[in-house]
C-alpha cells in the first residue's frame, strides 16, 4: 500500500528554469509533509516542509504546495541550478510522539546547464 | 559537531547469515530511526529508538531488531538474511519526539548485498 506517491521517475530542466516535483498522498491522517533531497552516497538531507494547517510554505529558492482537498503538493525550485540535480524524495507523518515518515519512491532530477 | 555516521559502508553477507549494522548519532540526538532503501524505492521505516527503548516499529519481522546505547548510537540486527533483504540501511538521528521539526538528520547508509 503505497500511502505516498511520486509518478514521475525522473525530470529534466533547463538550468535557470523552474523545476516543479509533484508528489500525492492517500492517508488524510499525515500531518506534515516533507521534501528530502538525496545526492549519490550520501544520505537524504531535509530541504523544506510543510505543515497540514497551511498551504503554501517558502525558503528562498524553494516553494512547497499543499492542496489537500486534492491529497497533493509540488515543490517548485526557481531559478533550477546545476547543484539541484538530485533524487528527490517526498515524506510524510502522521502523529506527534512518533517520528516514523512514509516515503514516496522519488524523483530524480537533472538540471541541463 | 558530528554528523550521523553509519559502518560500515559495504556489506557482502549470504542467506541465512546475521548482520549487525551500526550507527552513530548526531551530537546532541537522543532518537534513532532505521529505514531500508531497497533499489527503486523510497526509505522504508523498520523502527525507532528514544533513550534506548523502541518507539514505533514499521511493517517488519522480528528477524529485524535493534539497540540504542546510552550514549545513543545504535544498532540494528538482521537474522537469518533473505534475498530481499539486500538495499541501503539508512540511520537516521533527531533530538526528541513531538513538535514542528521533524527534521531528521540521515546517515551516508549501508549498503547490504545478499547473496
Amino acid at each position: 500500500d503505497q500511502q505516498v506517491k511520486q509518478n514521475s521517475p525522473s525530470l529534466s530542466v533547463q538550468e535557470g528554469r523552474i523545476s516543479i516535483l509533484n508528489c500525492d498522498y492517500t492517508n488524510s491522517m499525515f500531518d506534515y509533509f516533507l521534501w528530502y533531497k538525496k545526492y549519490p552516497a550520501e544520505g537524504p538531507t531535509f530541504l523544506i516542509s510543510i505543515s497540514s494547517i497551511k498551504d503554501k510554505n517558502e525558503d528562498g529558492r524553494f516553494t512547497v504546495f499543499l492542496n489537500k482537498s486534492a491529497k497533493h503538493l509540488s515543490l517548485h525550485i526557481v531559478p533550477s541550478q546545476p547543484g539541484d540535480s538530485a533524487v528527490y524524495f517526498c515524506a510524510a507523518h502522521r502523529n506527534f510522539g512518533n517520528e516514523k515518515l512514509t516515503f514516496g519512491t522519488g524523483t530524480r532530477l537533472t538540471i541541463i546547464p | 559537531e558530528t554528523g550521523v555516521t553509519q559502518s560500515p559502508t559495504h556489506l557482502i553477507k549470504t542467506r541465512g547469515q546475521q548482520v549487525t549494522l551500526r550507527c552513530s548519532s548526531q551530537s546532541g540526538h537522543n532518537t534513532v530511526s532505521w529505514y531500508q532503501q531497497a533499489l527503486g524505492q523510497g526509505p522504508q521505516f523498520i523502527f525507532q529508538y528514544y533513550r534506548e527503548e523502541e518507539n514505533g516499529r514499521g511493517n517488519f519481522p522480528p528477524r529485524f531488531s535493534g539497540l540504542q546505547f546510552p550514549n545513543y548510537s545504535s544498532e540494528l540486527n538482521v537474522n537469518a538474511l533473505e534475498l530481499d533483504d539486500s538495499a541501503l540501511y539508512l540511520c537516521a538521528s533527531s533530538f526528541g519526539l513531538a513538535g514542528p521539526n521533524h527534521e531528521q538528520f540521515f546517515g551516508p547508509g549501508t549498503r547490504l548485498t545478499v547473496l
